[in-house]
């Protein structure tokens, strides 16, 4: 079946530094998805990206489908950027990798 | 968020006892999903709908009946609850497959 995987699975930074997050894939990409769980357990849409590049303010995201992965960039990164961050793939439904535990250090 | 929510937020139930969840939506969005999220396994689907009366199972279906009368509801029901099932339970909506998922702020459900 579809697998995800994400790492590293835990990272803890400096406030202020930069840090960048995998997602490989075992299938052809559809509904390619990253999303951020902060502390109190709200999940917030991040990015939809099948391929390409995407910015939005200190965060970007670029999968490669033909290589089968994803990489989220947090630049500068901020204490409100601390939390869980999924990936997730799919057809009609997705299916989530594990996530990766960010913690940042204020 | 916006444009969707999940009732109730907490719930304390009893072993055996039938429990309903509800998901409500006002964005008119065509695809529906129920996933639960428990330590160690990360966020699994239970079940989702693609349209009215249209549903289908997840990976973790056993134990759970879905039904959408409408567009706007989803509801998610544990027949008879157990221990196992004790998880935080989230409804998700999309306009399409080609569209990003937003979900609710989840439902915590313990079943004692």
């Amino acid at each position: 079946g579809i697998q995800v995987e994400q790492s590293p699975p835990d990272l803890i930074l400096q406030e202020g530094a930069n840090s960048t997050l995998r997602c490989n894939f075992s299938d052809s990409v559809n509904n390619l998805q990253w999303f951020h769980q902060n502390p109190w357990g709200q999940l917030i849409n991040l990015f939809y990206i099948p391929s390409g590049t995407k910015q939005n303010g200190r965060l970007s995201a670029t999968t490669v489908a033909t290589e089968r992965y994803s990489l989220l960039y947090i630049s500068s990164s901020q204490t409100t950027d601390s939390g869980v961050y999924f990936c997730a793939f799919g057809d009609d439904k997705i299916i989530f990798g594990k996530g990766t535990r960010l913690h940042i250090l204020p | 968020d916006a444009g969707i929510t999940q009732s109730p937020r907490h719930k304390v139930t009893e072993t055996g006892t039938p429990v309903t969840l509800r998901c409500h939506q006002t964005e008119n969005h065509r695809y529906m999903y129920w996933y639960r999220q428990d330590p160690g396994h990360g966020l699994r689907l239970i079940h989702y709908s693609y349209g009215v009366k249209d549903t289908d199972k997840g990976e973790v279906s056993d134990g759970y009946s879905v039904s959408r009368s409408k567009t706007e509801d989803f509801l998610l029901t544990l027949e008879s609850a157990t221990s196992s099932q004790t998880s935080v339970y989230f409804c998700a909506i999309s306009p399409g497959q080609a569209y990003g998922y937003t979900f609710g702020s989840g439902t915590r459900l313990t079943v004692v």
